[in-house]
């Protein structure tokens, strides 16, 4: 099983506060991701990182920002959440030399915005 | 638009039955993955498939990959209630990243 790990499981804020959803892995994976997912839909990556100091953007817009202070460690912040940042948010990791990257995920943390 | 593009979007079986699921791509891959999704959790990894691979098999899993016609399908054989969980197919894009498919929510009823 995955040692990759997301807190909290489930969310509910109100409209403009700020939130972080952490994810860690103890994999030693440098290659991390965040995928935002709506029910019974597909997933999109929203933020990737290849190590330490690394981010960039995915491929759907999102207005969260992401950090990669350490390795085992990728957290993503909503500076304020509104009712559009309501969804799943999966965190994944996966080997960097590993050509054919196969991404183990965590279980996922379902926000909802009131 | 999205690389991957499953079929069905739904499949309900009776257990013991076979379940096919098919993905179909646009661009050229390096690698083809299949993972599974429990309700509400975060996904599996099942297998992969590389471009000069044409078959796998792993348990009751078998995968096939026709690059020709740009497309996997994914058969669970003699299905079980806990088979029960959507599929999704995901392709290699440049830079390390995956593009998943929309999944298909398969059912298995015992």
């Amino acid at each position: 099983e995955a040692d990759i790990y997301q807190t909290p499981r489930y969310l509910v804020i109100g409209t403009g506060k700020k939130i972080t959803l952490e994810c860690s892995q103890t994999m030693g994976h440098d290659k991390m991701y965040w995928y935002q997912q709506d029910p019974g839909m597909e997933l999109h990556l929203i933020h990737y990182s290849y190590g330490v100091n690394s981010t960039e953007k995915g491929d759907l817009s999102s207005e969260s920002t992401v950090s990669r202070i350490r390795t085992e460690h990728f957290p993503l912040t909503l500076e304020s959440a509104r009712p559009s940042h309501t969804s799943q948010y999966l965190c994944a990791s996966s080997e960097r030399g590993d050509p054919y990257n196969e991404q183990f995920f965590g279980p996922g943390t379902r926000l909802t915005v009131l | 638009s999205q690389q991957g593009e499953e079929d069905p979007q739904a499949l309900s079986i009776q257990e013991g039955e076979n379940a096919t699921m098919n993905c179909s791509y646009k661009t050229s891959i390096n690698n083809l993955q299949w993972y599974r999704q429990n309700s509400g959790r975060g996904l599996v990894h099942l297998i992969l498939i590389r471009s000069n691979e044409r078959e796998k098999h792993s348990g009751r899993l078998r995968v096939t990959l026709d690059t020709s016609k740009k497309s996997s399908s994914l058969l669970i054989t003699a299905s079980r209630a806990a088979d029960t969980a959507s599929y999704f197919c995901a392709t290699d894009a440049r830079g390390g990243k995956l593009i998943f498919g929309q999944g298909t929510e398969l059912s298995v009823k015992p």
